[in-house]
């Protein structure tokens, strides 16, 4: 069965370490993957988008990587800040039908910690 | 900078009416989607929509869903019959192409069925 997923238990960080967020997926075959940082009662907001193609990409203090062997994803806060305290996501970018289709994990819960 | 905008923000009805929620896509977007999230579950994809028609949905939305553009700025969800596990938070989705984009969501409309 088709599975993605993201640490379910929240991840709690000093403020000024690196986070690592992990998402995982099986029998997916996605050209492009997403993440997205949702607050409480907030629709999900776009951070960045790596192509199946791409081992790395960087925006800022965030870092992505893609392993399409593995089926894995890092996601990477530098330097946290207790504002990027939120759920990310991972989403799984599907083109079968060449139109877009946004397969969500479940989220990682973030805490920073002053 | 452009947004996504949904209304209304809450919406409570009784199981069996109809309820139509509504957002209003960035304006020079042309694939439009609706997403749904259980308290406490992942963001869901419903449907997309670009040219006028649906180009993919998911088996969540159903006969009971319909989505229409019915002028060139807005962009509805119906639901004709509401159900109790149809309480959830519907977030509306555009993008400016399709694959390999980032999608602008908006607030969401959080419906309650009683």
């Amino acid at each position: 069965s088709q599975k993605i997923e993201q640490n379910s238990e929240a991840l709690n960080i000093q403020e000024g370490k690196t986070a690592t967020l992990t998402c995982n997926y099986t029998n997916y075959s996605p050209a492009y993957l997403q993440w997205y940082r949702q607050d409480p009662g907030r629709g999900p907001v776009f951070l960045l988008l790596i192509r199946e193609n791409e081992k790395e990409k960087r925006k800022e203090r965030l870092k992505v990587t893609f392993d399409t062997t593995l089926k894995q994803s890092l996601f990477h806060i530098t330097a946290s800040q207790p504002a990027d305290s939120a759920t990310y996501l991972c989403a799984l970018d599907m083109v079968n039908t060449g139109f877009q289709k946004l397969v969500f994990g479940t989220g990682t819960r973030l805490l920073v910690s002053p | 900078e452009p947004e996504v905008t949904q209304t209304p923000s809450h919406q409570v009805t009784q199981m069996g009416q109809e309820v139509i929620l509504r957002c209003v896509p960035i304006s020079n977007h042309l694939y439009f989607y609706w997403y749904r999230q259980i308290l406490g579950q992942k963001v869901e994809f419903l449907v997309s929509f670009y040219n006028n028609e649906i180009s993919e949905k998911s088996e969540i939305f159903d006969d009971q869903f319909s989505v229409e553009r019915p002028d060139g700025s807005n962009f509805t969800l119906k639901i004709r019959s509401t159900k109790l596990e149809d309480s959830a938070m519907y977030f509306c989705a555009s993008s400016d192409y399709g694959s390999g984009e980032t999608q602008y969501f908006g607030p969401g409309t959080r419906l309650l069925v009683l």
